[in-house]
């Protein structure tokens, strides 16, 4: 079935980049996903990429999909203590369409250090 | 825009008892919606699928009696655990796909459930 793995855990200091990665086994997802989530909130829609793509870049998030190796990435440049929380990943399933139905990573937990 | 809310936020319950949470898409329309648990430092499980007008699909392992989901209108969700006990404790969370759109899907602020 459907996989999404992710690294648990990433420390960073303030001003450097982040790079988070994530892989995933559904070859026919269509759209590749990062949402953000702050303690005891929602997921926050950070990014998208189609399948189609390799990059996308918006403002400090640059994502990068590997599609021969199933691997994305999410680097955030400058980082800062606004940006500790969880990360996740997530893919969306396709098989039987596009139901919009998306399988989760783990998370990766970023703590920043000033 | 594409702001999905969730009430109530936080819910303590006995056991035995029911529990309704909503889920509201607040300036768009969602013909799909999506309820996901989360345990404490865990990824999001998809519970089901919610279509308005029809009904929900389940995933493989989670109750349909249990979890009774209704999508009255295409901005209103409704997840109801029936007969809570202390191990359906946890964070609901629910999104919403927007109308005509493959890949636009926005997260509620989640609902904290906790059976006593």
């Amino acid at each position: 079935g459907e996989d999404v793995e992710q690294s648990l855990f990433l420390s960073v200091r303030e001003g450097d980049s982040s790079v988070i990665n994530c892989t995933y086994t559904d070859s026919s997802s269509t759209y590749l996903y990062w949402y953000k989530q702050e303690p005891g909130a929602g997921l926050q829609l950070l990014t998208y990429i189609f399948s189609n793509m390799d990059m996308k870049q918006d403002q400090r998030l640059t994502v990068l999909l590997n599609k021969k190796d199933k691997h994305l990435s999410l680097r955030i440049a400058d980082t800062q203590t606004g940006d500790s929380a969880i990360y996740f990943c997530a893919e969306s399933i396709t098989l039987g369409g596009n139901t919009g139905k998306l399988i989760f990573g783990q998370g990766t937990t970023l703590q920043v250090k000033p | 825009g594409a702001v999905v809310s969730q009430h109530p936020s936080r819910v303590i319950c006995k056991s035995g008892t029911s529990v309704k949470i909503e889920c509201r898409s607040l300036d768009f329309q969602a013909t799909t919606m999506f309820w996901y648990r989360q345990f404490p430092k865990k990824s999001l499980m998809l519970m089901a699928t919610s279509n308005e007008g029809s009904k929900a699909t389940y995933e493989q392992g989670v109750e349909k009696d249990k979890f009774l989901i209704n999508h009255a209108s295409l901005t209103l969700s409704t997840l109801t655990v029936t007969s809570a006990h202390p191990e359906d404790s946890s964070f609901y969370i629910c999104s919403a796909l927007l109308a005509g759109s493959p890949y636009e899907q926005y997260f509620g602020p989640g609902t904290r459930l906790t059976v006593t």
